[in-house]
């Protein structure tokens, strides 16, 4: 089974922009999640997309938002880049809700978009 | 509000060691805890998952433990190689929301 692919895997912005990442989770898996990294704060949740309905949201600005596609991939955008927002954007796919299984389940990261803001 | 914590941030040791990485929370109302290894600039590697029912697991060389009461796990890694050498994150998945909260890592080097 291919894994969690992401794209771009990075990007150089300048503060004001606005980005689109894409992330397309395991196949079969309908749960995605997307995290934050950044030295400094380490490892945040974003939010997790399900069925394609946002089901959980971490503690970010409305200039976070995603979606989530028919077939499971899913989309992270912010607007109004700034330079805090340089970091390592990484999205986790889980076997939620496929053949019995629950959120409980192993995350399954993929290798990250890194984002610059200049 | 869940923290997770792991002790040691870096860890230095020859080739061949056995060792043991540290993680504790505060909240001891999760669904699991979950190993990662994370190479430099690469994303994140499942290792090890622990239900919240369970008090152990073991994956070749590594085993990981968890007490759930007292808010604490341990990743031990037998026979250490130089191919160990990356970041060790520990994450707790618990909260209505069902958000794993990450530790801040161990940078592990193992040196030939």
């Amino acid at each position: 089974k291919a894994g969690v692919t992401q794209t771009p895997r990075y990007l150089i912005k300048t503060r004001g922009q606005q980005v689109t990442l894409s992330c397309s989770p395991i196949s079969g898996h309908r749960s995605v999640s997307w995290y934050q990294q950044t030295p400094g704060q380490g490892l945040q949740f974003l939010f997790e997309y399900f069925s394609e309905t946002q089901r959980n949201k971490g503690n970010f600005p409305g200039r976070f938002s995603g979606r989530q596609f028919s077939n499971s991939r899913s989309e992270m955008n912010v607007s109004t880049l700034e330079l805090g927002d340089s970091a390592l954007y990484l999205c986790a796919s889980n076997g939620r809700g496929t053949s019995g299984r629950e959120i409980t389940d192993t995350q399954y990261f993929g290798p990250g978009t890194r984002l610059t803001v200049l | 509000k869940q923290e997770v914590t792991q002790i040691p941030a870096a860890l230095s040791v020859p080739e061949g060691e056995n060792l043991v990485l540290n993680c504790s929370f505060t909240d001891s109302a999760i669904y699991n805890l979950q190993w990662f290894r994370q190479d430099p600039g690469k994303g994140l590697t499942s290792l090890l998952l622990i239900q919240s029912s369970q008090r152990e697991q073991t994956s070749g060389r590594l085993n990981a433990s968890l007490d759930k009461s007292s808010g604490r796990s341990t990743l031990y890694i037998a026979a250490s190689q130089p191919g160990d050498s990356a970041t060790y994150l520990c994450a707790v998945l618990g909260g209505s929301n069902y958000k794993l909260t990450f530790g801040k890592g161990t940078l592990l080097t193992v040196n030939p």
